[in-house]
């Protein structure tokens, strides 16, 4: 069955410093996985996606996730953090690889200090 | 614009009483789907739909209903056998392939009165 798990239920960082959020999944395939970003009393937005082609992908606002099959990992990270990255962030795995259905990851808070 | 638009933003149910919950999409989406998100959880899905007039339950589907009558439409109704509602409610749209990513709404906040 698949899974996903994140590591932190909440990251603090400085404005400018390194971010890395963690995610491992679990999985009976190869699966897709994605990452997605909400803000406060809104929607899911599609950060990035891995899809069994490169596994260093990179996505929107300089993020970007490496996938390491040995590992069965898939980190979210930036090189500098900014105060618009304050936000809930979702790791997600494909259910099966024959339909669109999600498994959810329980989220991890980004705060952002000045 | 292309999205999934989701109204009301905020709802609030008397006791006894079934809400519907609008949701429609202009991506010409063939699946659509409904999610639950409860305070430092992530998303569980109530119910899914990969064509018109089919839909299947989901993990939580007790409670809930749906219907699916256009490709544009996915009203989800939140009847008075559903104890727990208060919750935020998120629709997205997407396809049938395991490769491709869904398009969520705004959501919709319900509460009880």
């Amino acid at each position: 069955a698949q899974s996903v798990t994140q590591l932190d239920s909440h990251v603090s960082v400085s404005e400018g410093t390194p971010v890395l959020l963690r995610c491992n999944y679990s999985s009976s395939y190869s699966p897709s996985l994605f990452w997605y970003v909400q803000h406060p009393n809104k929607g899911l937005q599609l950060l990035l996606k891995y899809t069994s082609a490169a596994t260093l992908v990179k996505g929107i606002n300089g993020f970007e996730a490496e996938f390491k099959k040995s590992e069965t990992s898939f980190h979210l990270t930036k090189p500098s953090a900014h105060m618009s990255d304050a936000a809930e962030y979702f790791c997600v795995v494909t259910r099966s690889s024959n339909t669109g259905k999600l498994i959810f990851g329980q989220g991890t808070t980004l705060q952002v200090k000045p | 614009d292309g999205g999934i638009t989701q109204s009301p933003k905020y709802l609030f149910r008397k006791e006894g009483q079934n809400v519907t919950l609008s949701c429609e999409q202009n991506l010409n989406h063939d699946a659509m789907y409904w999610y639950r998100q409860d305070p430092g959880q992530g998303l569980r899905l109530i119910y899914y739909s990969q064509i018109v007039n089919d839909f299947q339950k989901g993990d939580i589907a007790e409670g809930y209903s749906v219907s699916r009558e256009k490709k544009e439409s996915f009203p989800l109704t939140v009847t008075s056998a559903q104890k727990n509602p208060t919750a935020f409610y998120l629709c997205a749209g997407g396809t049938e392939y395991s490769n491709q990513p869904q398009h969520f709404g705004d959501g919709t906040r319900l509460s009880i009165l």
